[in-house]
């Protein structure tokens, strides 16, 4: 099993403050990709990354995939309560299984 | 272009019933993947399949649970004698073939919430 630790795991800050979450293992994924998870809902994919190094922008989301393509960040820009949500990375085995490693997720609150 | 579809979206059964957790994946997509989501935790990898075959169930508990995907209709994932530890959220994703498949990108349906009393 490959695990996959965010931090943190709860997160609640003010709208336009920054933040920055965390996806770390200690084990190599041939890509990763972030989703967001609103309640009662299934995760929706934000973001691939694949290769070691790669940023990749969206809006005011920044993901960052670690140069050893073990860990991963994603930087968020001036929050917005719409923002608010449970951050998931996910791991894809460098095996070429076909099944992703989920992180342990990080639920963030915007307070307005 | 329909999303990935999942019903019931909520199901409660009690000890020792069955449950059946349907999945139709997107227009397009021959790959079904059945994860399970323990409260405030991340989604767990159960088992993955093809059109009438399972490739990997490695996640799968070796009773009581099954899945199939047949060549009509959606894919099934049944749990027989349902525990109480059996209740989380179920979700599934699809993919489209190996030949198009992207850096193992899944589309999630909403998932079925499974109580069990």
């Amino acid at each position: 099993t490959q695990l996959l630790e965010q931090s943190p795991q709860f997160l609640s800050i003010q709208e336009g403050e920054n933040l920055t979450v965390y996806c770390n293992s200690s084990s190599v994924f041939s890509s990763l990709q972030w989703y967001r998870q609103e309640p009662g809902e299934g995760p929706v994919l934000l973001v691939t990354v694949v290769t070691g190094g790669e940023v990749k922008k969206l809006k005011r989301l920044t993901f960052q995939f670690g140069d050893a393509r073990k860990d991963s960040s994603l930087h968020i820009t001036a929050a917005q309560t719409g923002d608010t949500g449970l951050y998931l990375c996910a791991g894809a085995p460098p095996t070429g299984a076909n099944n992703l490693f989920f992180g342990t997720g990080t639920r963030l609150t915007v307070i307005p | 272009n329909a999303g990935v579809m999942q019903n019931p979206r909520h199901l409660v059964r009690r000890r020792g019933q069955e449950a059946r957790l349907r999945c139709s994946p997107m227009k397009g997509h021959s790959h079904v993947y059945w994860y399970r989501q323990l409260p405030e935790e991340g989604l767990k990898f159960m088992v993955y399949l093809q059109k009438e075959n399972i490739i990997d169930e490695s996640g799968m508990p070796k009773e009581r649970f099954s899945a199939e995907f047949p060549k009509e209709g959606p894919s099934i994932l049944r749990i027989q004698q349902v525990v109480r530890g059996d209740s989380a959220a179920y979700f599934c994703a699809s993919s489209p073939s190996n030949r198009k498949v992207k850096n193992n990108e899944q589309f999630f349906g909403p998932g079925t919430r499974l109580t069990v009393l």
